[in-house]
């Protein structure tokens, strides 16, 4: 079946960092792929996603590109901000008109001023 | 903010109970989804609503069922609980015009089972 693997955390790092969170998939076909970041009480929130291959998704600084050959689907931010702290998931969305969502583990960071 | 609200927040039940979680969506949503999340883990698709109807399910056995009514609210039932379903419980609505990638999610329950 559809899995996900992400890098696991927790991560710490100091603001302005370069972020780099891995995710790889096992699906059939052209998944859609999403992030979502969940902050500390509040449910997940959609934060960026890529339809198809090549695709590059991006939003608040955040940058994912869809790699087909590779099955990655890597999240990469070029300065973190205190504010960026949160659990960070990767997911798919199989093809075939599911709306079935299959996550990662999720990962942690902590970004310190 | 989604508009994707929850409750109750916390519950502690015992190993054996049934518990009945809620979601409400916001107007126009007619799909609900409900997912299961453990503790360090991501969450994991129970099952899908739509037009009140069940129409999709995860790899959960039959004592998880849910409701969904006309109002866009929705119920996760799960009854003979056992201490593996302590978790968080998130329900993700959508609107009726949005695509399967529009959902949003409410901020959960947390079921403690002892």
């Amino acid at each position: 079946g559809d899995s996900v693997t992400q890098m696991e955390g927790p991560v710490t790092l100091s603001e302005e960092a370069f972020l780099t969170i891995n995710c790889t998939y096992t699906a059939t076909g052209y998944p859609s792929l999403f992030w979502y970041v969940q902050y500390p009480g509040e449910g997940l929130q959609l934060l960026l996603k890529a339809t198809k291959a090549d695709d590059k998704g991006s939003n608040k600084g955040f940058e994912a590109t869809y790699r087909k050959e590779t099955t990655s689907f890597h999240l990469e931010k070029g300065s973190v901000q205190v504010s960026d702290s949160a659990v960070y998931f990767c997911a798919l969305r199989g093809q075939g008109g599911s709306e079935k969502l299959v996550f990662g583990k999720g990962m942690k960071l902590t970004v310190n001023p | 903010e989604t508009g994707v609200t929850q409750s109750p927040t916390h519950l502690i039940k015992t190993r054996g109970q049934q518990v009945t979680l809620r979601c409400s969506s916001q107007s126009g949503h007619n799909t609900v989804s409900w997912y299961q999340q453990a503790l360090g883990q991501g969450p994991q698709f129970i099952f899908q609503y739509y037009r009140e109807e069940e129409n999709g399910r995860g790899n959960f056995p039959p004592r998880f069922s849910g409701l969904q009514f006309p109002n866009y609210s929705s119920e996760l039932n799960v009854n003979a609980l056992e201490l593996d379903d302590s978790a968080l419980y998130l329900c993700a609505s959508r609107p009726r015009s949005g695509g399967a990638d529009t959902q949003y999610f409410g901020p959960g329950t947390r079921l403690t089972v002892l």
